[in-house]
């Protein structure tokens, strides 16, 4: 069975820094590319990051881009976003996805992780 | 890059038919694949439709998918509604890129 956890969410000062961790299993995580989609509260999925099965390709939001920072450990079986120069608009639930196989789109999604930015 | 425009809400009766709309600023629906998301309150999306119109092991044949080049639009039609259906439905494709673009999200009331 195919399992996204993540973790590392919390609350943080505007300004501060977060790292979170999205820990896969049930499916070979070395072939598949993997994103980042947040969810503000009482809104919309916005897609954030995404990263290849290699890390050869990665992409972000302009949103975020310069203070984000998406990598994996396939050995680990595990994906990251590091999250720096945090504002009060990143206030969100941080999804991790899968992109499997269908093309250009998530087919497994993590529980989410709450990452709250406020003085 | 494009948007993914979504009515904001729709509400429908048990057992009849609703339909969702999701239309292309820019670019051609055709282009690239449209997919539909289901979330409920405090869950995380989950697939109903890929790829246009294909249903996904799991999803009841309620649930269907379509696009209109004419209107440069994606559907979503869920019929014989159930109050269980009620939930945010995104429509959600994807650049040249291959990064991701959602729709704003629908809000379905089965009333």
């Amino acid at each position: 069975e195919v399992q996204l956890v993540e973790s590392g969410g919390g609350l943080v000062k505007p300004g501060g820094s977060l790292r979170l961790s999205c820990a896969a299993s049930g499916f070979t995580f070395s072939i598949y590319s993997m994103n980042w989609v947040r969810q503000a509260p009482g809104k919309g999925l916005k897609w954030v990051s995404s990263i290849s099965s290699s890390s050869n390709y990665i992409y972000y939001a302009d949103s975020v881009k310069g203070r984000f920072t998406i990598s994996r450990d396939n050995a680990k079986n595990s994906l990251y976003l590091q999250m720096n120069s945090l504002r009060a608009e990143d206030t969100a639930v941080y999804y991790c996805a899968r992109e499997g196989a269908i093309v250009g789109a998530p087919d497994y999604w993590g529980q989410g992780t709450l990452v709250t930015v406020s003085s | 890059n494009f948007m993914l425009t979504q009515p904001h809400s729709v509400s429908e009766s048990p057992g009849k038919t609703v339909t969702i709309s999701c239309t292309r600023s820019s670019g051609s629906i055709a282009s690239n694949y449209v997919q539909w998301y289901q979330q409920r309150p405090g869950s995380a999306p989950t697939i109903v439709i890929y790829e246009d119109n294909q249903r996904p092991s799991g999803v009841p044949d309620r649930f269907s998918g379509s696009i209109d080049s004419s209107s440069n639009s994606a559907s979503l039609t869920i019929s014989g509604l159930k109050t269980e259906d009620e939930a945010d439905y995104y429509c959600q494709s994807y650049d040249s890129s291959f990064m991701w673009v959602f729709g704003g999200g629908t809000k379905l009331t089965v009333l």
